[in-house]
């Protein structure tokens, strides 16, 4: 357990399908941060929060659409996927401007 | 934040200490070193920071040259769970505070 939980593990959808993957964090940290990780691939950055407001969107496609609706809570909704967008996802946390990242264990998204 | 440079993959055996080197030419002053780590599916681990000083903590240190073009990470006695990919990152702290990863050293402990 590194304080910052994610939800399901595992997740498997169909295209049509809409679902939405939960991150939570106990440290009393006041970032947040989706990342992607693709088969292969290096770690992409998707969304940054910090102190609850959206501060970047690295050119994500809309049918990814985060939501923290607190300092502790942020959620990855996803609707109409493509089988590209199967990878792990994982968030962390941080305080603003460091030093270090806690990251959850990930949701590994498969999409059919 | 500048870009990094580091070996594709490395081996070292069990109980020896493992070297990882990271170059980062283009660093400017106000940005830090950071190196994590990721162990196979699970996500990114935090294992030590440094801006110009030598570091070290209860994982590994930290050896910056002086001219802070690069640096190298040092495992002092490896371990077959310290197999994994190692990120070298460098970012400013502040508001600006966000890490990049590239791809990383593939570390390989042997028994």
């Amino acid at each position: 357990e590194t304080g910052v939980t994610q939800t399901p593990r595992h997740l498997v959808m169909g295209m049509t399908n809409k679902k939405s993957l939960k991150c939570e964090q106990h440290l009393g940290h006041n970032a947040m941060y989706w990342y992607k990780q693709s088969a292969k691939k290096p770690l992409e950055l998707m969304f940054v929060y910090s102190l609850e407001e959206r501060v970047e969107n690295n050119s994500v496609p809309s049918r990814f659409s985060p939501e923290c609706p607190n300092s502790s809570h942020l959620f990855l909704h996803l609707h109409t996927l493509q089988p590209e967008d199967s990878a792990l996802y994982l968030c962390a946390s941080s305080q603003v401007g460091g030093p270090s990242y806690t990251f959850g264990s990930g949701t590994r998204l498969t999409v059919v | 934040d500048a870009k990094t440079t580091q070996p594709t993959s490395m081996d070292c055996a069990e109980g020896r200490a493992a070297n990882l080197p990271c170059n980062h030419s283009t660093i400017s002053g106000n940005e830090y070193v950071y190196w994590y780590r990721q162990i196979h599916s699970q996500g990114p681990q935090y294992i030590i920071h440094g801006l110009k000083n030598n570091e070290t903590n209860e994982m590994a240190s930290l050896i910056i040259t002086e001219d802070r073009k690069s640096s190298t990470l040092i495992l002092p006695h490896a371990t077959l769970r310290d197999t994994a990919v190692y990120y070298c990152i460098v970012s400013s702290g502040g508001s600006n505070y966000k890490l990049t990863f590239g791809k990383g050293t593939l570390l390989t402990v042997n028994p």
